[in-house]
């Protein structure tokens, strides 16, 4: 059973650039959570696709945003680069809302 | 704000004994508190998961505490080997939330043999 795949694993793109990352869930998984991870913010919650809408949302600005696709795909877009954006984006996805997360490997952003 | 606390933020353990990770909640309404094991270049991956209505949970070396009364729950690893290495991240959610977890900073752990 394929697991979650996040495409590109790494990506480099420069300040005030968009940027939009890939995420198949596994097959069968119905919700797509997205994730942030850096160094000094460690794990944070952007938000969570369920049935191609919106669920829940972290406390990021507008500038992030996702949609989700009738296949459970899902994609996240990030606009107006900042060097802050800098991180690895994890994608996660499980069978229903609240149930076991099953994590990608990480698109790894890096803003210059 | 700090939801869940997690100490220490490193931690050195012989081959064959015991590695524990703290954390600390403050808010009440979560009830699902899971641990994951994260090694270098791959994402976070499911250990072990706990609920308030028991006080402890166990699957094979790895063992979750928790008091609810503390607001803390603690992972203990036993015979932690030296492919336990990797950073561990405690986290909660509350019902209502679907997935929406909140994590603790992490605690990397080196097993030496």
């Amino acid at each position: 059973k394929a697991g979650v795949t996040q495409t590109p694993r790494y990506l480099i793109k420069t300040r005030g650039q968009q940027v939009t990352l890939s995420c198949s869930p596994i097959s069968g998984h119905r919700s797509v959570s997205w994730y942030q991870q850096t160094p000094g913010q460690g794990l944070q919650f952007l938000f969570e696709y369920f049935s191609e809408t919106q669920r829940n949302k972290g406390n990021f600005p507008g500038r992030f945003s996702g949609r989700q696709f009738s296949n459970s795909r899902s994609e996240m877009n990030v606009s107006t680069l900042e060097l802050g954006d800098s991180a690895l984006y994890l994608c996660a996805s499980s069978l229903e809302l609240a149930n076991v997360l099953t994590f990608g490997a990480g698109s790894r952003l890096t803003v210059l | 704000q700090q939801q869940v606390k997690q100490s220490p933020q490193s931690l050195i353990v012989q081959k064959g004994g015991i590695s524990i990770i703290n954390c600390a909640y403050e808010n009440t309404a979560f009830d699902y508190f899971p641990w994951y094991q994260q090694f270098p270049g791959k994402g976070p991956a499911l250990l072990i998961a706990i609920r308030p209505d028991v006080s402890e949970k166990k699957e094979g070396r790895f063992t979750i505490s928790f008091n609810k009364s503390a607001k803390q729950f603690s992972l203990h690893i036993m015979d932690s080997q030296p492919g336990d290495s990797a950073t561990y991240f405690c986290a909660a959610s509350k019902r209502g939330n679907g997935n929406k977890l909140v994590f603790g900073a992490g605690t990397i752990l080196r097993v030496k043999s």
